[in-house]
């Protein structure tokens, strides 16, 4: 069973930082582009990032290029996605979710998301 | 970037109901399109891909249909479980965009 546990959010102040962390199983993880995607207070959805199965290649939106990064580790018995928020402005407040592509390769829609971690900026 | 558009934004709708909220893209994504179901409190789930494929487990009560830049999804036979939020992603290219999404309610 496909499984994503997304962590790490919480209350922030502009400017700081915060890494999101997505621990994937049931899957073979190395296989897949893994995405970030958050829903804002106003409920709509956006995508923020997306990482490549081998990790060498990563994409973000405008909105966060320059400020997130995005990572994984594909070695050990639990596979992790990792989002690096720096820089972080009070519109980045939102409920962030990992997703899994429904197949191999970049061009390919979600099967499975994670539960979300939310995240708050705010003085 | 591809803009995404749905109408209408929010629908009432009874038990039994058929329901079909349109989908819009500002350029030919092709069958490049998704659709999701979202409800407070729930993990996003994923109902529709390529346009009219349903991923495992959806029932066949959803069904999806367009392309270019035209798509549909229809919801038969409304139950209580189907009320919700309906957002469409078009995934042609990148940024990946989602439509503002359709609120489903009694």
């Amino acid at each position: 069973e496909v499984q994503l546990l997304a962590s790490g959010g919480g209350l922030v102040q502009p400017g700081g930082s915060l890494r999101l962390s997505c621990a994937a199983s049931g899957f073979t993880f190395e296989n897949f582009a893994m995405s970030w995607v958050r829903q804002g207070p106003g409920g709509g959805l956006e995508w923020v990032s997306m990482i490549s199965g081998d990790g060498h290649t990563t994409y973000y939106a405008d909105s966060v290029r320059g400020r997130f990064t995005v990572s994984r580790d594909n070695s050990g018995n639990t596979m992790y996605l990792y989002l690096q928020m720096s820089s972080l402005r009070v519109e980045d407040t939102a409920l962030y979710y990992c997703a899994k592509p429904y197949a191999s390769g970049t061009y390919y829609s979600f099967d499975h998301w994670g539960q979300g971690t939310l995240v708050t900026v705010s003085s | 970037d591809i803009q995404m558009t749905q109408s209408p934004s929010s629908l009432s709708a009874s038990i039994g109901d058929r329901v079909t909220i349109t989908c819009r893209a500002s350029q030919d994504i092709i069958d490049y399109l998704a659709w999701f179901q979202l409800k407070p409190g729930k993990a996003p789930k994923s109902l529709i891909y390529a346009a009219s494929s349903l991923h495992s487990g959806v029932p066949s009560k959803f069904s999806g249909s367009g392309s270019g830049t035209d798509f549909t999804l229809t919801i038969s036979n409304l139950q209580p479980e189907d009320y919700a939020t309906y957002y469409c992603q078009q995934y042609k290219t990148l940024p990946f965009t989602f439509g503002p999404g359709t609120k489903v309610d009694v």
